[in-house]
């Protein structure tokens, strides 16, 4: 089973500039969750999607951040314009809502370097 | 205070040791605690959960919960180079939702031969 994919691996970008990361979760997960971790702390949820609905987007900075999950499967985590600050690694995670567990699993990450 | 706390570390500890590493939370409502393993520059990947209050083992790894005292811990016993890492407690609560993790910021845990 082919666990959850993200792209790009590392970007590197001039501070102002529009970025986007792209996420795949596990077949058949329906909640998709994208995260921040900074360096030497946890992850911070920004958004939590129930199949193609956003139900917790209340971390994510509307400002500059958005997010899309069109088709309820694969999503987009934008950042326009990106500011010094946004250097971090964004993680993407999935899970099965129906399960006692209910475990996320975790993307490779995206790590962003704003210059 | 942050919702979930845990010691930086580093925690070095000798090879063939127990580690033991600590976690608390603010929110009385938790129900669902969990342990995530993260490697250098790699994804968090879940190695424990427990429920209830006690202990809960698992091959080399216990978990402990004492919700009286909002307390979560993680025992790892024969601790081996390869268990080096960060490991990060995350609570499931009330609030947010079902599916809200909030995490930790993580205990970096160093076993040296």
């Amino acid at each position: 089973e082919a666990g959850v994919v993200q792209s790009p691996r590392y970007k590197i970008i001039e501070k102002k500039q529009p970025v986007a990361f792209w996420c795949n979760p596990i077949s058949g997960h329906n909640t998709l969750y994208w995260y921040l971790q900074n360096l030497g702390q946890g992850p911070e949820l920004l958004i939590r999607y129930e199949n193609e609905e956003a139900v917790d987007d209340s971390q994510l900075p509307k400002d500059r951040f958005s997010a899309e999950r069109l088709k309820g499967v694969d999503s987009t985590l934008k950042i326009q314009p990106a500011e010094l600050g946004d250097s971090a690694v964004y993680l993407c995670a999935s899970s099965y809502t129906g399960g006692s567990l209910n475990e996320q699993f975790f993307g490779p990450g995206t790590r962003l370097t704003v210059l | 205070q942050k919702e979930v706390e845990q010691n930086s570390g580093p925690l070095s500890v000798p090879e063939g040791a127990i580690a033991s590493l600590n976690c608390t939370y603010s929110d009385r409502g938790s129900q669902s605690f969990f342990w995530y393993r993260q490697y250098s520059g790699k994804s968090p990947e879940l190695i424990m959960f427990i429920y209830s209050n006690g202990d809960k083992e698992d091959g080399r790894f216990t978990a402990q919960l004492n919700k009286a005292s909002q307390y979560v811990s993680l025992l790892i016993r024969d601790s081996q180079p390869s268990d080096s890492a960060t490991y990060l407690c995350a609570v499931r609560g009330i609030s947010g939702g079902y599916n809200k993790l909030i995490f930790g910021a993580g205990t970096r845990l160093a076993v040296h031969p």
